[in-house]
């Protein structure tokens, strides 16, 4: 099993720039969930999806901030535009019928 | 929304001597899950709890599901370096039909001297 596989790893960019995350949840998972990851803050449920389907976004910080689950293996989370107080690390979760929830290697986003 | 209040923040301590850091909620949770982090990776699964009272060990990890489902803690006996990490508290309102959701504390930067 390849878990949860997010892409890119690393990404660098400059205020203003949009920025696209993404995410391969476990086959025969059904939700996925978008999370944030700060010093400040810790950790922050953005969004989750049931059967691709948007459940709870009222963790999505501004209207800059989307996610997408256009089939049952790939989601994204776009930021546009991107500012630096995105900068944090962005995991992706998944799991089966509320079962336990395991998390990708995450994506440490830089914004300049 | 809950807020689940993790200490200690941090712990430096020697190899071979006993854990102990704990979660308190003013909310009731169903679920109590205890996470561990390694530098550059994702959280990953240690212990879950199910029922208030609960006592559950998993090798050296031992965590309880407090009474009033408002806290939990999580002991490490005999602690060895590669214990280092950060450990993060979960809890879980499984109030039916879809929602999964999670919240969790900051977490506790647990540090093993050799």
């Amino acid at each position: 099993d390849a878990g949860v596989i997010q892409s890119p790893r690393h990404e660098v960019t400059e205020m203003g720039q949009e920025v696209t995350l993404r995410c391969k949840p476990i086959s025969g998972h059904n939700s996925l969930f978008w999370y944030r990851q700060t010093m400040m803050r810790g950790l922050e449920l953005l969004i989750y999806f049931n059967n691709n389907v948007p459940i709870d976004d009222s963790g999505m910080p501004e209207d800059r901030f989307s996610a997408k689950m256009p089939n049952a293996s790939f989601s994204t989370l776009k930021i546009q535009p991107s500012e630096p107080r995105d900068s944090a690390v962005y995991f992706c979760a998944s799991t089966r019928l509320g079962q336990e929830q395991f998390f990708g290697p995450g994506t440490r986003l830089t914004v300049l | 929304g809950q807020q689940l209040n993790q200490s200690p923040q941090s712990m430096f301590i020697q190899e071979g001597e006993d854990v102990s850091m704990n979660c308190t909620s003013s909310s009731i949770f169903n679920t109590w899950l205890w996470y561990k982090q390694d530098p550059g990776e994702g959280p990953v699964l240690l212990i879950a709890l199910y029922k208030a009272g609960e006592l559950t060990s998993n090798g050296r990890l031992t965590a309880q599901f407090g009474i009033t489902r408002k806290d939990s803690f999580l002991n490490i006996s005999a602690s060895i370096p590669s214990d280092v990490g950060i450990y993060f508290c979960a809890g879980q309102i499984n109030s039916g039909g879809s929602n999964y959701k999670l919240t969790f504390g900051k977490g506790t930067l647990l540090t093993v001297n050799p």
